[in-house]
């Protein structure tokens, strides 16, 4: 069993569109939760993390952990063409080990 | 202010070369982290420093590669006789420092490709 599982994709939906973005993990010492956004040709950028389980909501993202079920999720509200990108996973055990999912690949329609 | 910045943006080079690839991370950011990213993957892990020291170089895939920071701001990973198998983008990160892993900062990376 993988120690993340995120969903590749491609994922297309229309503007104004709810997206959830989801990845799953099985290494139950993992403290930190994050999501970053990955335009093309361009580095990660930390969209936001979490420490416990619970939701944390920024703007239009909302994060959301379930440590019982090792479930994480982004949702992304009112979609725009400019949230188009990879969005990444990443969870943390401190700052020995950290891990990335696989990136799920996103297009908003106009 | 400025971010972390890389170099070069790209590199091409022959198999069995040997590469240096250059971080710079945020002024005051007292820990960086080298990651490896093939196409259509996450980031893969390489190493961190906290300071001048390699903290954690356990995803380093073997002994053709090695990372320094000496004076602990610049970062240097270098990979001696290059294979097909390393091309990939190379990133780097660097954060307050390392209780802050969770809030890393990436530069734009290094895209290598060996022939």
């Amino acid at each position: 069993q993988k120690e993340v599982e995120q969903d590749p994709g491609p994922l297309s939906v229309p503007e104004g569109a709810i997206v959830s973005l989801n990845c799953t993990y099985s290494n139950s010492a993992f403290q930190y939760f994050m999501w970053y956004r990955q335009y093309s040709r361009k580095g990660p950028e930390l969209l936001m993390y979490t420490y416990s389980s619970g939701n944390k909501e920024d703007g239009r993202f909302t994060a959301q952990v379930d440590k019982s079920s090792k479930y994480i999720s982004l949702f992304i509200r009112d979609s725009q063409p400019s949230d188009s990108a990879t969005y990444l996973c990443e969870f943390a055990q401190g700052a020995q080990k950290l891990v990335f999912g696989q990136g799920t690949r996103l297009t908003i329609n106009p | 202010g400025a971010g972390v910045s890389q170099t070069p943006s790209n590199k091409v080079t022959e198999k069995g070369k040997y590469v240096e690839l250059r971080c710079d991370p945020i002024s005051g950011h007292t820990a960086l982290y080298w990651y490896r990213q093939s196409l259509g993957q996450g980031p893969e892990f390489l190493i961190y420093f906290q300071g001048t020291g390699a903290a954690d170089d356990s995803g380093l895939p073997n002994d053709r590669f090695f990372a320094v920071r000496p004076e602990g701001s610049v970062s240097t990973l270098k990979i001696q006789r290059t294979e097909r198998g390393d091309s990939a983008v190379y990133l780097c990160a660097s954060s307050v420092g390392v209780l802050g892993a969770y809030e890393q900062y990436f530069g734009p990376g290094t895209r290598l490709t060996v022939t």
